[in-house]
């Protein structure tokens, strides 16, 4: 089974930071991976899919790229309702899916 | 609009047994696959498997391969996630998702359910 790695696991950053959140998977899966945002008690959203096109409705300061192992989710300027936490998800396999372990944006 | 409605929370002992819904409307519900996801409290996010309504095909998380009975009732577009026989550690809050799929391929989750709390407590 593809796994995924992401780091950091959380990060610590203040409203107008650039953030990079990293995502490595075990294998080669192409550009098919996507990035979600969860906020606590509610289902998460997508935010990124194909590993970089932004969903309809999610802001422009969000971005992704990579293909293959090794993939990013950029907030190029960090805002209050960003802190949240991230995961990225395989689709190469599908419908066999993995979700990366999570990365908690908190305020600095 | 596309929706994906689950049923209420559910507070149960060991060894009962349970079924939880998602029911989808606004969309064909036999041409997309609905997959559940386990989030146990204050962890990440776990794929437990999907199924296929048109066919039923279904596919599960080696993880949850014996473990839950995923099913659906295309009469009445809704997906099933079911345990036979609960434990403690099925305390976890339980979402069902939909892809977004082009002709030849699936992408996202882009839809997702409101979750669904099971609690298992003796």
């Amino acid at each position: 089974a593809i796994q995924l790695t992401q780091s950091p696991s959380s990060l610590s950053a203040s409203v107008g930071d650039r953030v990079t959140i990293t995502c490595r998977a075990s294998q080669g899966i192409s550009s098919a991976l996507a990035w979600y945002q969860q906020k606590p008690g509610k289902a998460p959203k997508l935010l990124i899919y194909d590993a970089s096109s932004l969903e309809s409705g999610v802001p422009s300061r969000f971005s992704g790229s990579g293909s293959g192992t090794d993939f990013t989710l950029t907030i190029s300027s960090l805002q209050p309702e960003d802190f949240a936490t991230y995961y990225c998800q395989q689709f190469n396999s599908y419908p066999l899916l993995t979700f990366g372990g999570g990365t908690k944006v908190e305020i600095k | 609009e596309v929706q994906l409605v689950q049923s209420g929370a559910e507070v149960k002992k060991p060894g009962e047994s349970l079924k939880i819904s998602c029911k989808g409307s606004g969309y064909s519900f036999t041409s997309y696959w609905i997959g559940w996801v386990r989030q146990m409290p204050g962890k990440g996010l776990e794929w437990m498997g999907i199924i296929y309504p048109g066919d039923s095909d279904t596919r599960y998380s080696p993880s949850f391969q014996g473990q839950v009975t995923i099913s659906a009732d295309k009469s009445i577009s809704t997906a099933y996630l079911q345990w036979s026989s609960l434990k403690a550690s099925d305390t976890a809050m339980y979402y069902c998702a939909r892809p977004l799929c082009s002709s030849t391929s699936c992408h996202a989750f882009d839809i997702w359910g409101q979750g669904t709390m099971v609690t298992v407590s003796s």
